[in-house]
């Protein structure tokens, strides 16, 4: 049984360019979140998506968008990028309400 | 909002020492409480958890105690091994009936165990 999956695992990218993250959920599971973590930092919660729609959302401006396709995958959409976003990039999915699986992450690094 | 404190690291112990990392936390209504590990260069893996006061999680020779009195989820280790270097994450849910909701951790531990 897979877990969860993301791609890519790696990328650079320039200052005010546009990037998309992928995640597929692990088997069964139809709740997918994202968070992003800075060198030495905790994980920040992203937004949450649930049955394609965005169920709960973090402190993140509306550069960050995101989507979840019927089959419970899910894309992070970051546009104009800044240096601050370069961070490790974590999906995580869970069967409804409970307990989270995560991702070994998408290492975003914008130069 | 919720927040989530843990000890300040880095934590460097020898190989059959006891660890402790502390883990204090605020929160409304009744939060699950997590510790979650993340070895070099992976992403996090659930070590254990506790949804509701005074419950113990454990796994893998770790244990922490739920303690709604003094808001805290202390990680111990008995006797720690080179294997468990890693940094360790503290982190709470909103509510036992909300698990999969968003998670807010702390700042994290990085644990380095030499023989």
């Amino acid at each position: 049984d897979a877990g969860v999956t993301q791609s890519p695992t790696h990328l650079i990218k320039t200052r005010g360019q546009q990037v998309t993250l992928r995640c597929s959920p692990k088997s069964g599971h139809d709740t997918v979140s994202w968070y992003q973590q800075a060198l030495g930092q905790g994980p920040q919660f992203i937004f949450q998506y649930y049955e394609e729609e965005e169920r709960q959302r973090g402190n993140f401006p509306d550069r960050f968008s995101g989507h979840q396709f019927p089959n419970y995958s899910s894309e992070l959409n970051v546009n104009a990028l800044l240096l601050g976003d370069s961070a490790l990039y974590l999906c995580a999915s869970s069967f409804g309400v409970h307990e989270q699986y995560f991702g070994p992450g998408t290492r975003l690094t914008v130069t | 909002g919720n927040s989530v404190t843990q000890m300040e690291g880095p934590v460097t112990l020898s190989e059959e020492a006891f660890l402790t990392i502390n883990c204090t936390y605020t929160a409304t209504g009744y939060p699950s409480l997590f510790w979650y590990v993340q070895y070099p260069g992976e992403g996090l893996q659930l070590l254990l958890k506790a949804t509701k006061a005074d419950d113990k999680g454990s796994n893998k020779g770790f244990e922490a105690t739920y303690r709604k009195e003094t808001t805290s989820f202390h990680l111990e280790k008995g006797s720690v091994q080179v294997s468990d270097s890693a940094v360790y994450f503290c982190a709470l849910s909103d509510s036992w009936e909300t698990s999969g909701s968003r998670l807010t951790f702390g700042e994290g531990t990085q644990l380095t165990v030499n023989p």
